[in-house]
């Protein structure tokens, strides 16, 4: 597609059930991070694939956060048993992989747990 | 562990002027350095990006500097507009440590521009 596409734009749960955050990327790209950004705060890594490696999975808060792509495109990620600070816009970017190139930033999606 | 820095947090400033919004970052070892704008309620709009090898990069009214081994960059936005209200992130896209391939964001500069 034309941007990377992020869904649903807006989310909310409640506190203790699974959601699932979907990415679309631009297509070729071989890179795809998520970040999270809370309220007042930067943006915080939590996970990034390239290509067939295995993904770095440094960034992820806690093991109720998990990540998936498929096909190395579309991207899932998935907070099990939500937390009201797991309230936050969840950000994918894409990029072809290579260091010299930029990120491409979807719209996010604003996740809110009550 | 690559820390970046943006100052200042927060600027007013009337219609016209030419304004600067500086980034530092502390570990030099970065492949490039990109610029994003973020309006409110929305997501991440690339503006401006800097390979290490470059000094600036340069885009209608904007342009960024890039000065590697002392760790700054400069955004500069002339005659600035009502428009380019908005958050402002710098980005550094790390070639070593425990950041590395990461990209590590500042905390943003705030911008307001009223008329």
């Amino acid at each position: 597609g034309a941007g990377v596409s992020q869904s649903p734009s807006n989310k909310v749960t409640e506190k203790g059930k699974d959601v699932e955050l979907r990415c679309d990327p631009i297509s070729g790209h071989t890179a795809l991070y998520w970040y999270r950004q809370s309220l007042g705060q930067g943006l915080e890594f939590l996970i990034y694939f390239q290509g067939n490696s295995a993904p770095d999975k440094s960034g992820l808060p806690s093991d109720r956060f998990s990540a998936e792509r498929t096909g190395g495109s579309v991207s899932t990620l998935t907070i099990q048993r939500t937390q009201q600070e797991d309230s936050a816009v969840y950000l994918c970017a894409s990029s072809f992989g290579t260091f010299s190139v930029g990120y491409t930033f979807g719209s996010g999606t604003r996740l809110t747990v009550v | 562990k690559q820390e970046v820095t943006q100052i200042p947090a927060a600027l007013s400033v009337p219609e016209g002027e030419n304004l600067v919004l500086n980034c530092s970052f502390t570990d030099s070892a970065i492949y490039n350095l990109q610029w994003f704008r973020q309006d409110p309620g929305k997501g991440l709009t690339s503006l401006l990006l800097i390979q290490s090898s470059q000094r600036e990069q340069t885009s209608g009214r904007l342009n960024a500097s890039l000065d590697k081994s002392s760790g700054r960059s400069t955004l500069y936005i002339a005659a600035s507009q009502p428009g380019d209200s908005a958050t402002y992130l710098c980005a550094v896209l790390n070639a070593g440590g425990t950041s590395y391939g990461k990209l590590t964001f500042g905390q943003g500069t705030i911008l307001t521009v009223h008329p």
